[in-house]
């Protein structure tokens, strides 16, 4: 089964602090995906990426940005962080055109104080 | 602009009754039309994936309708159980691009 794997489960950050969340899956999948999640709003695409140092605007990129230096590992970075980025992350990858879902890592509950 | 409606009200169903969930959606051509579970705090597992030329799909205790035409899909879960107990969400995908439906949420009463 395929694997994707976020570093941690939840993590508590102070206003301004520099963030970083892992992701790294291991099924050689070329797209991966970052999520928010909220309680009402859904799940909201931040960032994705289909490929090896490439990167794409999701509908709520502001104030994040990516990092894809390898295939298996999709880093999001909250550059400063702001106790609006309080949220459930989540990454996802899937093999393109493939016709079988995209699977989703367990995710990371940040709070931002 | 594209639109998934999924009911935001929780649906309470007796354990061993059928559960339907309905996704409907507009201005959207999906290829292929998903449905995940999500568990509190855990990420979206998927579950069944139906395309766009199908009508009906199945998987154990699982079945999902497409209709293209209504623009609506329907999820049932047969002879529920309490560990059926989740939120449901559907998501349409066309050239690789996903859209999200928040959810329902599914209570089985024992």
């Amino acid at each position: 089964d395929v694997k994707v794997t976020q570093s941690s489960r939840y993590l508590v950050k102070r206003t301004g602090e520099k963030v970083f969340l892992e992701c790294v899956q291991d099924m050689d999948h070329e797209n991966m995906f970052w999520y928010r999640q909220d309680p009402g709003l859904g799940l909201r695409l931040i960032y994705f990426s289909y490929d090896v140092k490439m990167k794409e605007k999701g509908d709520i990129p502001e104030g994040y940005s990516v990092s894809r230096e390898k295939k298996e590992r999709f880093s999001l970075i909250l550059e400063s962080a702001s106790t609006n980025q309080t949220s459930m992350y989540l990454c996802a990858s899937k093999t393109p055109g493939q016709n079988y879902g995209y699977t989703f890592g367990s995710g990371t509950r940040l709070t931002v104080v | 602009s594209q639109k998934i409606e999924q009911n935001s009200e929780a649906l309470n169903i007796q354990e061993g009754k059928t559960a339907t969930l309905t996704c409907n959606y507009t201005n959207y051509s999906p290829a292929y039309l998903q449905w995940y579970r999500q568990d509190p705090g855990r990420g979206p597992v998927f579950l069944l994936l139906i395309r766009e030329n199908e009508k009906e799909k199945r998987k154990e205790r699982l079945k999902v309708t497409f209709d293209t035409t209504l623009k609506q899909s329907l999820f049932h879960i047969t002879a529920s159980q309490p560990a059926d107990s989740a939120t449901y969400l559907c998501a349409l995908e066309r050239d690789d691009k996903i859209i999200f439906g928040k959810g329902t949420r599914l209570h089985i009463l024992p």
